[in-house]
């Protein structure tokens, strides 16, 4: 059973770089044609998606998001990794890591990890 | 980046059947993508439920019950969720989205089960 972890800062200060991890255990992050992903969710509201990247490096970001955000793979730890910079509060929110499967399915989540944006 | 338009709240009793709506915009052809349904209970992530593009190309979660479906309304531009003898622990909020060029999400839907 795959399982996915997020782990990182919980407090980020305006204008600095949120960097969070997502772990991932139950498998390679390199088998099978997957994705993974980020998406975030404000407390009380909707989703947002992030962006995605695959084993190879390719990514594809969020247009609203793409000029602060970064997502990287590490496969040797099985992990990826998500920064954006010059956060706001506009950013704080829960973040959570999922794996893309199969027809686009996000079919593993994290349980997300709240961030917050405050001096 | 396309808005996908849920109602925000609906209610059934349990036992009933809801329908839930996601409206694309006018520019974007229902027919032509997979809509894809998650649920979410408060504390969780989301969970996801199914995804349909036509009776013959859908898929279910994993454990998802079959009184989960999916369908289109070509004529209004909109998919549907719909859930059938509701039952209290459908109480959640649904979220719909596509896939066009990058993932959009509706704002979701909260299921009131009285």
């Amino acid at each position: 059973q795959v399982q996915l972890q997020e782990s990182g800062p919980g407090l980020v200060k305006p204008s600095q770089t949120l960097s969070l991890t997502c772990t991932v255990s139950g498998g390679s992050i390199s088998s099978g044609s997957y994705f993974w992903s980020w998406i975030r969710q404000p407390a009380g509201k909707g989703l947002e998606w992030i962006g995605r990247i695959y084993t190879s490096g390719s990514t594809n970001y969020n247009p609203s998001l793409k000029s602060r955000v970064t997502i990287s793979v590490d496969t040797s730890k099985n992990q990826f990794s998500l920064k954006l910079n010059s956060v706001t509060a506009a950013d704080t929110a829960f973040y959570y890591c999922a794996r893309v499967g199969y027809k686009g399915v996000f079919d593993y989540w994290g349980q997300g990890t709240l961030v917050t944006v405050s001096s | 980046q396309p808005v996908l338009t849920q109602p925000p709240s609906s209610s059934a009793s349990p036992g009933e059947s809801a329908r839930l709506t996601c409206t694309l915009p006018s520019d974007i052809n229902v027919g032509s993508y997979n809509i894809y349904w998650y649920q979410q209970k408060p504390g969780s992530p989301p969970r996801y439920l199914l995804y349909y593009y036509s009776d013959s190309d859908k898929g279910q979660g994993s454990g998802v019950p079959s009184r989960f479906s999916g369908s289109k309304d070509a004529s209004a531009n909109t998919g549907i969720l719909l859930i059938s003898g509701l039952q209290s622990e459908d109480e959640a909020d649904y979220y719909c989205m596509i896939w066009p060029s990058n993932v959009v999400f509706g704002g979701g839907t909260k299921l009131t089960v009285l």
